[in-house]
């Protein structure tokens, strides 16, 4: 089981906005750790898409946003356009586990 | 540019092991950690371990100490991933990435490296 949880799917049409949750608990999110997203494209590797909640990487449309509150994150896409459609997820720190980087179990976005 | 450029697919039997490279550039190789990501075939990304190229030290996920191992050459800006007694449900592609610290993001990743595990 993941130690972060994130909706498996999620869906929107074009130009709506859309939201992915990310829960966590007082060992990583809640602890003060940065949440970061990715996107993965179909037969890809990972791409950085927000760091640190709320930074986006330069090149990322600012349609991307990041937030976080207490030991939640979400990721919010505005405009969605059809090349969205992906599987996003977010990652952390958690200080329970020896150190490790955790990730959440990931959520599908489909652009209808 | 910054690039991670990984080995190529492999076909292991259950029992094996698999050593997986991938070649740092563009950056200054000693400043940055590796970190190993895997995702097996319709599952989510789980993260392995990393290393320290600037002093050789690692990090290991619980459920992968014993098995795996991070070396690196810093001649040739390289680090490796090992994996031991493969069993199917090792097969995954594989990736490094690069992170700047511990609870840091992953902002660059390798193009990444399947491992196929079958007798």
């Amino acid at each position: 089981q993941p130690v972060l949880t994130q909706p498996p799917s999620v869906s929107g049409a074009p130009g709506q906005r859309v939201t992915i949750s990310c829960t966590g608990s007082s060992s990583n999110i809640g602890a003060g750790y940065g949440v970061h997203w990715y996107q993965v494209l179909p037969g890809t590797a990972p791409k950085l898409l927000i760091y640190n909640n709320n930074s986006r990487p330069s090149g990322v449309p600012d349609r991307f946003s990041g937030s976080k509150s207490g030991t939640s994150a979400s990721l919010a896409i505005t405009g969605l356009q059809a090349e969205d459609e992906a599987d996003y997820y977010c990652q952390s720190y958690d200080r329970s586990l020896s150190g490790s980087r955790v990730f959440g179990g990931g959520t599908k976005l489909t652009v209808l | 540019q910054v690039q991670l450029v990984q080995s190529g697919a492999e076909v292991k039997k259950p029992g094996a092991s698999v050593k997986v490279y991938c070649k740092a550039s563009g950056y200054t190789y000693t400043s940055y950690f590796i970190d190993w990501v895997r995702q097996a075939p319709g599952q989510g990304l789980e993260w392995l371990g990393k290393i320290n190229p600037n002093d050789d030290s690692t990090l290991y996920a619980q459920k992968f100490q014993g098995r795996v191992t991070m070396t690196r050459d810093t001649s040739t800006s390289t680090v490796y991933m090992e994996l031991s007694s493969l069993r199917s449900e090792d097969t995954a592609v594989y990736y490094c990435a690069r992170s700047y610290s511990t609870a840091s993001s992953l902002d660059y990743w390798g193009q990444g490296t399947l491992v196929t595990v079958s007798s």
